[in-house]
């Protein structure tokens, strides 16, 4: 089995100062992990993803993302928001060893809030 | 929100009545998906396709049906059966590198 845990329903954040949206995991074997963004009324769009390599992975609109093995994290981050940033971010997950169908878990979404 | 196209945006139904959601892409992908959001639960998987002609219930596939005839078009179908219809409804197709494209959605509303 697989799951996905962000932990804080909100965070929020000044504008110009550094955020951080945290994801944990949990995989059988070694995973594929995902970070998303939701616009209000929008579908996801992808912004980064962990598969092998680098533990710290960039993605679109200055995202980065750390994959922690040991602590089975992959906490989302910026070193400067913008209050466009301001949306719902979603980590997801898939064993990398699942085979067959590949299915991906969502975590629950944390909303970012940054404030002008 | 890449070649997915979902329609309509807002759907409007009474109770007991079927509605079908329409789910088209462009990607020459193989691998499309529906999920079901509402506040607080995150996605969860309804029905997925890894290939024309063939689907596969998800975690809550109960009171929803869907076809994959053809590569370009998978269409979910909600039935009457389906206990608590109102929520936003979202199709993705999978890319090469395992990435999922996701469709604007479609916000259906069942009183």
């Amino acid at each position: 089995a697989q799951s996905v845990a962000q932990p804080e329903d909100q965070v929020n954040v000044a504008e110009g100062n550094p955020l951080t949206v945290k994801c944990t995991y949990s995989v059988s074997g070694n995973p594929y992990l995902f970070w998303y963004v939701q616009y209000p009324n929008r579908g996801l769009q992808f912004l980064l993803k962990y598969i092998t390599g680098d533990n710290l992975v960039k993605g679109s609109y200055g995202f980065e993302a750390e994959f922690n093995k040991s602590q089975t994290s992959f906490h989302l981050k910026k070193p400067s928001a913008l209050v466009s940033d301001s949306a719902l971010y979603f980590c997801a997950v898939r064993d990398m060893n699942s085979g067959g169908y590949q299915k991906v878990t969502f975590g629950i979404g944390t909303k970012l809030q940054v404030i002008p | 929100d890449g070649g997915i196209t979902q329609s309509p945006k807002y759907l409007f139904r009474k109770e007991g009545q079927n509605v079908t959601l329409s789910c088209e892409q462009n990607l020459n992908h193989d691998a499309m998906y529906w999920y079901r959001q509402d506040p607080g639960q995150g996605l969860r998987l309804i029905y997925y396709s890894q290939i024309v002609n063939d689907f596969q219930k998800g975690d809550i596939a109960e009171g929803y049906s869907v076809s994959r005839e053809k590569k370009e078009s998978f269409p979910l179908t909600v039935t009457s059966a389906q206990k608590n219809p109102t929520a936003f409804y979202l199709c993705a197709s999978r890319g090469p590198m395992d990435e999922q494209y996701f469709g604007p959605g479609t916000r259906l509303t069942v009183t």
